[in-house]
């Protein structure tokens, strides 16, 4: 059976730490990971990634895939207030589904 | 460009009760989706279309039916609503060159 996994489901840090979140998977016929960010309402599109080892960065936040040992990080430095949130990680299938972890809550402290 | 709109953003039904959830996108995109989403349980996909004049089940797809009205149209409808129901409803509509999904702004459903 298909499965994302998201670790951990929550962290609490304080503000201007770095954290990393993880996302691991087995889901037949990858074709791309995404990484969404979740605040009170929609789920908003972060990053795309199909090929292993290519770093995606916008702002503070980086991402990168693995998909020999098949997962993804998520990166985010010097965090601020306004990053805490829900991310979500989600596999896209060659099916049109995406199949999509239980997410991670972040919580920032000032 | 609105994206994906939804209709309505909040409603209350009694069990038993029928609704439909309206959702629109003006993106020209040819893949649409609805998720419920749970406290601690992700997105889980109720229905999704591939394109106009296409409906598939998801993981989660008894109680609940769909119309693909059109391409910009995909509706979801409740025909007798039960208290397992009550989630928050997202629609959805894919940009195939990317696999991004684009979401409407939710709707929140209590079934009392």
């Amino acid at each position: 059976e298909d499965k994302v996994v998201q670790s951990p489901l929550s962290l609490v840090v304080h503000e201007g730490d770095t954290v990393t979140l993880n996302c691991s998977y087995e889901v037949t016929n990858f074709r791309s990971l995404l990484w969404y960010k979740q605040e009170k309402k929609a789920p908003t599109f972060l990053f795309m990634l199909t090929s292993s080892g290519i770093e995606k960065k916008s702002g503070r936040l980086s991402s990168i895939l693995d998909k020999k040992e098949l997962f993804s990080i998520l990166n985010i430095t010097a965090t601020q207030t306004g990053d805490s949130a829900i991310y979500l990680c989600a596999v896209g299938r060659s099916n049109y589904q995406l199949i999509w972890g239980a997410g991670t809550k972040l919580i920032i402290k000032p | 460009n609105a994206g994906v709109t939804q209709t309505p953003k909040f409603q209350v039904l009694k069990t038993g009760q029928s609704m439909t959830l309206q959702c629109a996108q003006d993106m020209n995109h040819n893949s649409m989706y609805w998720y419920r989403q749970d406290p601690g349980m992700g997105l889980r996909l109720i229905y999704y279309s591939a394109s106009e004049g296409t409906t598939d089940k998801g993981e989660v797809p008894n109680g609940y039916n769909v119309s693909r009205l059109n391409k910009r149209e995909f509706s979801l409808r409740l025909e007798s609503a039960a208290p397992s129901q009550t989630s928050v409803y997202f629609c959805a509509s894919r940009d195939i060159s990317t696999d991004t999904q684009y979401f409407g702004p939710g709707t929140r459903l209590t079934v009392l």
